[in-house]
């Protein structure tokens, strides 16, 4: 199916494993972005990326890691997962252009206990 | 860095009734902006956008205006319905980045 899809939906871990959240586009497009959404914050920006092989950091990018080695995958990996990481996370991805929006995927919960 | 506020988390409106969602962003670099709306349990999804050198944009029961002077947006949504209730989110973007950067949002409840 066309479009953006994260994976899993819902995940619950424990303190300290590692986590790896996926997100697959098929419109091919440059920027992929993740963002995690708490209560109060809004959603606030992970890590992006501009291309394949090229990510850069966002606003509150400690405590995970992100590759990129083909344009249409974007995992987001949580090395050692803590409480304080229990959110809902967003994939999204958005063409290059003055003026293009993302499009977002439907969202991971993640429970850290 | 840009911060995006809202000036009103809830919004309870009744239906049929016009809502006025406002936001004010601090970059005055942001030249395009772009409002999403999230229903409970899904992604943000786009509802309209607008370029820097625009003042007003109209969709379909929908309008937004940028007032730069200020940097201060507005979403309105005319003849309110059920289904618009949801949370609202202002995404201001600063030229030459893709970033998009959100504010807490809005929740708009619309009453029948």
């Amino acid at each position: 199916d066309a479009g953006i899809t994260q994976s899993p939906r819902y995940k619950i871990t424990e303190t300290g494993r590692q986590v790896t959240l996926m997100c697959h586009q098929t419109w091919s497009h440059s920027y992929m972005f993740w963002y995690r959404q708490d209560l109060g914050h809004g959603l606030r920006l992970i890590y992006y990326s501009a291309a394949a092989d090229i990510t850069d950091k966002g606003e509150v990018p400690d405590g995970y890691v992100v590759s990129r080695s083909k344009t249409e995958n974007f995992p987001l990996t949580l090395e050692s997962a803590t409480r304080s990481q229990t959110s809902v996370y967003f994939c999204a991805s958005s063409a290059t252009g003055t003026n293009t929006e993302a499009f977002f995927g439907q969202g991971t919960r993640l429970t850290v206990v | 860095g840009e911060s995006v506020g809202l000036h009103l988390p809830t919004l309870s409106v009744q239906e049929g009734d016009n809502s006025i969602i406002n936001c004010a962003y601090s970059n005055s670099a942001s030249d395009y902006f772009i409002w999403y709306k999230q229903e409970s349990g899904k992604g943000p999804q786009f509802i309209i956008d607008i370029r820097s050198n625009m003042d007003k944009r109209q969709g379909q029961r929908v309008t937004v205006l940028l007032n730069k002077t200020v940097k201060h947006l507005s979403l309105q949504i005319a003849a309110t319905q059920p289904g618009d209730s949801a949370v609202y989110f202002c995404a201001p973007r600063q030229a030459g980045f893709q970033k998009l950067v959100f504010g807490t949002g809005t929740r708009l409840l619309v009453s029948p």
